[in-house]
């Protein structure tokens, strides 16, 4: 099993560029997530679905796309890079109604 | 305030020293408690995970949670260099979100 693959894991944009993070997932798991880490603030949710047709807000949404069109993908999508969204960013996967998330191994992205 | 607070740390403490981890809550909303480890450079795994008050062990971990106080441990003990990570609290409230405390990086000095 390859658990929650993440791509790519290294990113540098310029300001205002595009791009779309990419998360997938072997797992079934219905509950998918995106965190940023950045220093000293812990992980904090940007947007997260309980399932395919269905995302919701978290934390920190503002700047950040999502979409859900099957169990196993959840991409996350900058639409205008600003530094601000300098970050590591991971995503998880986990069954509805538990904690027990599965991290990927992160993207490093940053915005010059 | 945050909804998840954790002792800042950092910590360093000798090989074979219990090491104990702190977390606190406001959400009375919160239902899991969870602790993740993080090694630098990689993604968080699930170290334990526990629904009730009271203590569950697994091996040379100890999760403490205490829902009428609103408190949450983690304890290590005969700690191990290996064993030097970041430690992440983290609870599931019941419309399905994560939080996570800021996190506290432990060293375990050979």
């Amino acid at each position: 099993n390859a658990g929650v693959t993440q791509t790519p894991k290294f990113q540098v944009l310029k300001t205002g560029q595009s791009m779309t993070l990419q998360c997938a997932q072997d797992m079934n798991h219905e509950y998918m997530s995106w965190y940023r880490q950045d220093p000293g603030m812990g992980l904090r949710l940007i947007h997260y679905s309980v399932g395919a047709g269905i995302t919701d807000q978290g934390e920190v949404p503002n700047g950040y796309n999502v979409s859900r069109s099957t169990t196993e993908d959840f991409p996350l999508r900058l639409l205008s890079a600003a530094p601000s969204q300098t970050s590591v960013y991971f995503c998880a996967s986990s069954y509805a109604g538990t904690g027990g998330a599965f991290f990927g191994q992160g993207t490093r992205l940053t915005v010059v | 305030q945050k909804e998840v607070e954790q002792d800042p740390g950092p910590l360093s403490v000798p090989e074979g020293a219990i090491v104990s981890l702190n977390c606190t809550y406001s959400n009375s909303a919160f239902q899991y408690f969870m602790w993740y480890r993080q090694y630098s450079r990689k993604g968080p795994e699930l170290l334990m995970y526990t629904y009730s008050s009271g203590n569950k062990e697994d091996g040379r971990f100890t999760a403490q949670v205490d829902k009428s106080s609103k408190y949450i441990s983690l304890f290590i003990r005969d700690s191990q260099p290996s064993d030097s990570a970041t430690y992440l609290c983290a609870m599931l409230s019941n419309d399905y979100k994560l939080s996570f405390g800021a996190g506290t990086t432990v060293t375990v000095r050979a």
